[in-house]
């Protein structure tokens, strides 16, 4: 099964807004939480990264907002620019040198 | 720093043929993943590999799929008798030597897989 939902499937936001993507997990054994950005016909690249012992990690205009206790996290993206539309996928994953569980992506369009 | 390097970028193979895809991990890491990406699709683990040993294999089909790290050289994935639905974008990952925490993963560019 998913062990990490995403949502929405598709986001299209004009430039200048904010972009809003969510991720909720079940297995509260995950203590890694990244995220991906994917342009077409490219290999994801990391974008910002978080762990569970704090709420809110900002990098430029990108933040994570991590909800233990709800077990959510989001990335959101400010100011949002063309060039930032991509394809973002959030993943997980617990403990040390193991897999990631990624989440189905959201595509993300930036209208000027 | 190179980054994660993976050839071919592109390979097309007709059904019952065999694919090879290698990847290089980047300088000073010793860990590897391959991951597989269908359309419209997130990634899926398949395997996890470290120098001559394979960690965990547990996302990896039971039959035609192998992969290898050895001491020397990239990893390679193997796919046998390749069929229609292996067609989809492979990606390799690397991470650094762990020491208790998790170590980001860097991805390659992928491998491209068209089955005719």
């Amino acid at each position: 099964q998913q062990q990490v939902k995403q949502s929405p499937q598709s986001l299209i936001v004009q430039k200048g807004g904010i972009s809003i993507i969510n991720c909720a997990y079940e297995n509260t054994a995950f203590d890694y939480f990244p995220w991906y950005q994917q342009f077409p016909g490219k290999g994801p690249a990391l974008l910002i990264a978080i762990r569970p012992d704090v709420s809110e990690k900002k990098e430029g205009r990108f933040t994570i907002s991590f909800n233990k206790s709800a077990k959510q996290f989001s990335l959101h993206i400010m100011d949002s620019q063309p060039g930032d539309s991509a394809t973002y996928f959030c993943a997980a994953s617990k403990g040390t040198g193991n897999q990631f569980y990624f989440g189905t992506g959201t595509s993300l369009t930036v209208i000027p | 720093n190179a980054g994660v390097m993976q050839n071919p970028r592109h390979l097309v193979r007709r059904r019952g043929q065999e694919a090879r895809l290698r990847c290089s991990p980047m300088k000073g890491h010793s860990h590897v993943y391959w991951y597989r990406q269908l359309p419209e699709e997130g990634l899926k683990f398949m395997v996890y590999l470290q120098k001559e040993n394979i960690i965990d294999e547990s996302g990896m089909p039971k039959e035609r799929f192998s992969a290898e790290f050895p001491k020397e050289g990239p990893s390679i994935l193997r796919i046998q008798q390749v069929v229609r639905g292996d067609s989809a974008a492979y990606f390799c990952a690397s991470s650094r030597r762990t020491s208790g925490s998790q170590e980001t993963q860097y991805f390659g560019p992928g491998t491209r897989l068209l089955v005719l």
